[in-house]
């Protein structure tokens, strides 16, 4: 079993819709979650940080975190066409220097005016 | 803030030749650096990690190096190019103290 599973989609939605992206983990020290997402031939950029479990929201963005079921989702409300993009989860046992990130390899969601 | 410069954005190399790529970091000292390497269906490789400068920990062995000459700067090399290094690399770092990191905008190696 992979560490880090993530549907890799493609995902399509009509504008306005609420997207919910999940992924899920094997490994049970994993507590720092992240979001990413990344334009077509670009970086990832940083979305959303999470540590341990809980809900965190930031405008439209909300990620949720539920280490009993190994499982983290990012909530899309109202989503926009300028959300197409693909979004990669990622996580780590460790924080600061240890960090080194476990990805997904990301899920690609189209949403259509 | 912390900001990731990286360059060029797109590169074809003949195979046989060499490699340099430079990834330099604003905003932040002694940061951690990263090269990943990014295939479609695959996700993001870590290549190499940096903790400071002359510090490197390769991840996968391959026909890659890494060195860090400065603290702000990490650079990806290859003697000699191999059709399979093609790829989207990535730069990426995050300051000691926190998990996250911050990605530059990736250079695009075709090599033919």
């Amino acid at each position: 079993q992979k560490e880090v599973e993530q549907d890799p989609g493609p995902l399509s939605v009509p504008e306005g819709a609420i997207v919910s992206l999940n992924c899920t983990y094997s490994n049970s020290a994993f507590q720092y979650f992240m979001w990413y997402r990344q334009y077509s031939r670009k970086g990832p950029e940083l979305l959303m940080y999470t540590y341990s479990s809980g809900n965190k929201e930031d405008g439209r963005f909300t990620a949720q975190v539920d280490k009993s079921s190994k499982y983290i989702s990012l909530f899309i409300r109202d989503s926009q066409p300028s959300d197409s993009a693909t979004y990669l989860c990622a996580m780590s046992a460790h924080g600061g220097s240890q960090g080194n990130l476990i990805f997904g390899k990301g899920t690609k969601l189209s949403v259509k005016p | 803030s912390q900001t990731i410069h990286q360059w060029p954005a797109t590169l074809v190399q003949p195979v046989g030749s060499p490699l340099s790529l430079e990834c330099t970091v604003e905003g932040t000292s002694n940061p951690n650096l990263y090269w990943y390497r990014q295939a479609a269906g695959r996700g993001l490789q870590l290549l190499f990690y940096s903790v400071g400068i002359g510090q490197i920990s390769s991840e996968v062995p391959q026909n890659l190096s890494a060195s860090r000459p400065q603290d702000r700067q990490f650079i990806l090399s290859s003697k000699k190019l191999l059709l399979s290094d093609s790829g989207f690399y990535l730069c990426a770092g995050n300051r000691a103290r926190d998990t996250e990191a911050f990605f530059g905008q990736g250079t695009r190696l075709t090599v033919v």
